[in-house]
Parts: C-alpha cells; sequence; structure tokens
C-alpha cells in the first residue's frame, strides 16, 4: 500500500521560502511510470496543481505557470521523498499543500495523497 | 487553461435518495488518443482527496457501486444513487486530458 507522508512548517514569514517534504512508502520516486506532484488548496483558489517531478530515464519537472519563477520540486533518491520549495511566499500562498502520486503521464488523476500540510503566511 | 464548472455549489439530499453533480469543460476532453480523462474526487470533512472515479466511469478500488459517473465531450455526471452519511463532503472533477490539469471548484453535498 502506497502512503505519503507530508513533513514542514506550518507557518512562514512573507518574502520566506516555504519548504515540504513527501516521505514515500510503497513505491519509488525513481519508478518509471510514477509522477510526484504537489497541489495546493484555498478557499479563493480552490484545488491547485503546482508541479511535478518523475524519472524517465532522466529527471524532469512540470510547473504551473503561476507559480514557475518561485517553485523548485526536487527528488531525494536516497531517502525516497520530494521535496517542495516556493520562493518569496506572500499571504496569498496560504494554503493546505498535499503531495500526491499520478500513475503513467497524469491522465488518470492523483490516485494517492498526503495527509496535507496546513501553512499560514503571516509575520 | 481548462475551466471546469460544477453545479449544484451545494447539494442537499435525504438520506436514501439520489443525487446529481454536474461537470462542464470549457473545451472538449477528448483526448487526441481518442480517451476522455475526466476524474471525480471525494473530500470528505477534514480529510484528503479520494479518487472515486477515473476516465469518466471508472471507479476506483473500494468504491461503493452506489456510486457512477457518465458524460463525453464538455458534459459530465456524478452520481450517487442513494446517499448515505458517509458521503458527506465536498466532492471535484479535475480533468487529465489537457495541460495543465485543472479541477472544478467543488459542490458540497450535505444531509437535509
Amino acid at each position: 500500500q502506497v502512503q505519503l507522508q507530508q513533513s514542514g512548517p506550518g507557518l512562514v514569514k512573507p518574502s520566506q521560502t516555504l519548504s515540504l517534504t513527501c516521505a514515500i512508502s510503497g513505491d519509488s520516486v525513481s519508478s518509471n511510470n510514477a509522477a510526484w506532484n504537489w497541489i495546493r488548496q484555498s478557499p479563493s483558489r480552490g484545488l491547485e496543481w503546482l508541479g511535478r517531478t518523475y524519472y524517465r530515464s532522466k529527471w524532469s519537472n512540470d510547473y504551473a505557470v503561476s507559480v514557475k519563477s518561485r517553485i523548485t520540486i526536487n527528488p531525494d533518491t536516497s531517502k525516497n521523498q520530494f521535496s517542495l520549495q516556493l520562493n518569496s511566499v506572500t499571504p496569498e500562498d496560504t494554503a493546505v499543500y498535499y503531495c500526491a502520486r499520478v500513475r503513467g503521464w497524469g491522465h488518470y488523476g492523483m490516485d494517492v495523497w498526503g495527509q496535507g500540510t496546513t501553512v499560514t503566511v503571516s509575520s | 487553461d481548462v475551466v471546469l464548472t460544477q453545479s449544484p455549489l451545494s447539494l442537499p439530499v435525504t438520506l436514501g435518495q439520489p443525487a446529481s453533480i454536474s461537470c462542464r469543460s470549457s473545451q472538449s476532453l477528448v483526448h487526441s488518443d481518442g480517451n476522455t480523462y475526466l476524474n471525480w474526487f471525494q473530500q470528505r470533512p477534514g480529510q484528503s482527496p479520494r479518487r472515486l472515479i477515473y476516465k469518466v466511469s471508472n471507479r476506483d478500488s473500494g468504491v461503493p457501486d452506489r456510486f457512477s459517473g457518465s458524460g463525453s465531450g464538455t458534459d459530465f455526471t456524478l452520481k450517487i444513487s442513494r446517499v448515505e452519511a458517509e458521503d458527506v463532503g465536498v466532492y471535484y472533477c479535475m480533468q487529465g486530458t489537457h495541460w495543465p490539469p485543472t479541477f472544478g471548484g467543488g459542490t458540497k453535498v450535505e444531509i437535509k
């Protein structure tokens, strides 16, 4: 059974960097048949896909246009996990952040989700 | 990006009665490979979203058969044949046909 366990701070100051980690059990971050995603949820923006990392002979990333200049998603094969970094945060980045797996190229949506991390951006 | 519009926003239902949620897309969700990648998620209060249905009408493992999905092109429907108390929550459609993946705004199902 695949499980995703999120960790990271729940409070980030404006202009600083939001950092979250998602530890994978039951699957591999290096799987050739999965992609590892970050999604956030807020009352104003609903569910918003942020980006993904995946391995298909080499590592690749895709990011949402809305955060592309500020986001980095990195795999960590030694710990079988992946991370999210979002720079220069503002109160608009306050949301519940989820990590999630998709199989294949993601057409079928996210079949495994992390427990969610509530992140508040405030001084 | 593809916009998915769900209706209604809120759906009060009597236990044991049917419920129906609509999801309309701003463009056809038929992929160049011939498949239609419209998926449905359930989010119970305080929980992460859970996929119920993928590719319009395929139920995930463990999903009760009272849930069914249908539709084509730009119009899709999630039906619950007989609502049970555990079905309370918010339901989202999500498309995987066009890049990037996008979600509908959600429909809140509650018991009358």
